[in-house]
């Protein structure tokens, strides 16, 4: 059982260049998440999903973009990334049972845009 | 203003030492509150979880929140270096969102 699963675990970056960060739960989960970690500021949410096909906006979504096709995947795609950009990416899922549901978090992903 | 409110620290004990964590919150219609535990190059992962006012307690660890005063703590007892890592605060409405802290920086020394 490989709970949050985010790929790829480093990347670095030119300003300008696209890419797409994944994420996959194995644990069937209705609630995804996309959150960026920067030092001082805790984790901000970007984007999430509360099931296939569903995505909403959070606090921080400009310059990002995501989809959510399948249920166990939620993408997180840079059109154009910048050095603002650069940042620890975290995805988690959640049940919707409840709020007393924790958030599984993966392990993140090293963003650096040059 | 943000929501959840917590030092950055970070905060440096010596082992065995009893620690407090601690947060504030603006919205009163939080009423859902959690400890999240996050080790170095880690996700977070949830530690301690309480709704509305009161306190939980497991382990070593204890959980305390005041509604009145807006206030969330987390208290370590006999604390290990092993319990070295960023400690974060988070708060829900219920909904879809939850709102988090910057996170503790927390060094237990041996």
């Amino acid at each position: 059982n490989a709970g949050v699963t985010q790929t790829p675990k480093f990347r670095v970056l030119k300003t300008g260049q696209s890419m797409t960060l994944l994420c996959a739960q194995d644990m069937n989960h209705e609630y995804m998440y996309w959150y960026r970690q920067d030092p001082g500021m805790g984790l901000r949410l970007i984007h999430y999903s509360v099931g296939e096909g569903t995505t909403a906006k959070g606090e921080v979504p400009d310059g990002y973009n995501v989809s959510r096709l399948k249920k166990q995947n939620f993408l997180l795609g840079l059109e154009s990334a910048a050095p603002s950009q650069t940042s620890v990416y975290f995805c988690a899922s959640r049940s919707p049972r409840g709020p007393n549901q924790p958030q599984h978090f993966g392990d993140g992903t090293r963003l650096s845009i040059l | 203003q943000k929501e959840v409110e917590q030092d950055p620290g970070p905060l440096s004990v010596p082992e065995g030492a009893i620690v407090s964590l601690n947060c504030t919150y603006s919205n009163s219609a939080f009423q859902y509150f959690m400890w999240y535990r996050q080790y170095s190059r880690k996700g977070p992962e949830l530690l301690m979880y309480t709704y509305s006012s009161g306190n939980k307690e497991d382990g070593r660890f204890t959980a305390q929140v005041d509604k009145s005063s807006k206030y969330i703590s987390l208290f370590i007892r006999d604390s290990q270096p092993s319990d070295s890592a960023t400690y974060l605060c988070a708060a829900d409405t219920g909904g879809f969102k939850t709102i988090f802290g910057a996170g503790t920086r927390l060094f237990v020394k041996a």
